[in-house]
């Protein structure tokens, strides 16, 4: 099957600071999502990236399918920010199902 | 805007006995997927369906069983419940089958066996 991987898997960062998560993912795929898993344990959707680039609010992402990775940047990090980050692929060899990333856990501190 | 709903948010049960996890999509949502979350893991996919139809299956245990009903909703049915059934069970839905549309998670179930 597919293989996500993800990296850094873990990221430290004051508040106010940039940071860049990248998600490499291993055959073509037609549907990419980034996920932040909030400390409560629900998984917030972030963007539906299969190509090109999105911008939502401080957080933007962009995916270039050809090279088979996708970045997701957030920008002037909060507190808020922290938790876990998965990329998720779909293709059509599985019809429907997302195949997740081991995630980036990120701690913003004050 | 509606979102992916689930009952019970919380769940506690002993070993051997049955839960039964509750999932209302986003209306006008006709396929459904079920996902499992271990501790300090990734999600799994366990299953979906589309139409009432099961759609894709992954690795859902024998013990598992689950159905989508006529109002779109659907059951995620376990019985014979191990402790390592303990984990955190999430729906999603979308507007069709297939990879081209976005999934949308619902808050999930957190089960705990003991």
């Amino acid at each position: 099957g597919i293989q996500v991987e993800q990296s850094p898997p873990d990221l430290i960062l004051q508040e106010g600071a940039n940071s860049t998560l990248r998600c490499n993912f291993s055959d073509s795929v037609n549907n990419l999502q980034w996920f932040h898993q909030n400390p409560w344990g629900q998984l917030i959707n972030l963007f539906y990236i299969p190509s090109g680039t999105k911008q939502n609010g401080r957080l933007s992402a962009t995916t270039v399918a050809t090279e088979r990775y996708s970045l997701l940047y957030i920008s002037s990090s909060q507190t808020t920010d922290s938790g876990v980050y998965f990329c998720a692929v779909g293709y059509t060899g599985t019809a429907s199902k997302l195949t997740f990333g081991t995630g980036t856990r990120l701690q913003v501190t004050l | 805007a509606a979102g992916v709903i689930q009952s019970p948010r919380h769940l506690i049960k002993e070993k051997r006995e049955t839960a039964t996890l509750k999932c209302y999509p986003i209306p006008r949502h006709d396929t459904v997927y079920w996902y499992q979350q271990g501790p300090g893991q990734d999600p799994q996919f366990l299953i979906s369906f589309y139409e009432k139809m099961q759609s894709d299956k992954g690795s859902i245990p024998d013990r598992f069983s689950a159905q989508q009903f006529s109002d779109y909703h659907s059951e995620l049915n376990m019985s014979s419940l191990e402790l390592g059934d303990s984990a955190l069970y999430f729906c999603a839905s979308s507007p069709s089958r297939g990879p081209f549309y976005e999934q949308y998670f619902g808050p999930g179930t957190r089960l705990t066996v003991t």
